[in-house]
């Protein structure tokens, strides 16, 4: 059974840095592509950050970049986004998901991790 | 960026009648590989989301045959053939032809 937990969440000051991290299992972790998509409170969807199986290959979304950096340590099965120069509008609920091979998509979520970023 | 616009927003339906969303890109969707990868994703109230299908048409394991995607190039549908309880929650349609991937804004599915 394929099962993603995130945690990492939490309050913190504008300005500050966060680390989340995904822990996955039930399938090969190295082989997938992973995603974090986040969601503010009472909004839609918001893509992120994405990462290639092997690591090599990262892509981010113009509201992230410079700022957050999506990473992978394939022994430990875990997925990361360290979140740096944190703004209130980065306050969401962060998704990981893991990419469906060959169908431009992610077919399993996790519960999500929730961050606060204010003062 | 490839701009998702969904339509209706919210969609009141009764229950076993047919629901239909409609998902429009800025751009065409099909990418060099002759793929067009546009997905739709079903949000429960309190949960995360689910596929529900991928590259229009197919449906991912275990989504019940009520659900069914059309379309090409710009302009996409996601049908329910008859709504069930279980279905209210937020439809999304999403993109994965060019990062940065997007999402439409999503569509409210409720019960009469």
């Amino acid at each position: 059974e394929v099962q993603l937990l995130e945690s990492g969440g939490g309050l913190v000051q504008p300005g500050g840095s966060l680390r989340l991290s995904c822990a996955a299992s039930g399938f090969t972790f190295s082989n997938s592509a992973m995603t974090w998509v986040r969601q503010a409170p009472g909004k839609g969807l918001e893509w992120v950050s994405a990462l290639s199986g092997s690591g090599g290959s990262t892509y981010y979304a113009d509201s992230v970049k410079g700022r957050f950096t999506i990473s992978r340590d394939n022994s430990n099965n875990t997925l990361y986004l360290q979140m740096n120069s944190l703004r209130a509008e980065d306050t969401a609920v962060y998704y990981c998901a893991k990419g469906y091979y060959g169908s431009g998509t992610y077919d399993y979520w996790g519960l999500g991790t929730l961050v606060t970023v204010s003062s | 960026d490839i701009v998702m616009t969904q339509t209706p927003l919210s969609s009141p339906v009764t229950l076993g009648q047919p629901a239909s969303i409609s998902c429009r890109s800025s751009q065409s969707l099909v990418h060099s590989d002759g793929n067009t990868y546009l997905t739709w994703l079903q949000q429960r109230p309190g949960q995360p989301p689910r596929l529900l299908i991928y590259k229009i048409s197919d449906r991912f394991s275990g989504v019940p045959d009520r659900f069914s995607g059309s379309g090409a190039g710009t302009h996409f549908t996601l049908k329910i053939s008859r709504v069930e309880a279980e279905d209210v929650g937020v439809y999304y349609c999403m993109q994965g032809t060019q990062f940065p991937y997007t999402f439409g804004q999503g569509t409210k599915l409720e019960i009469k």
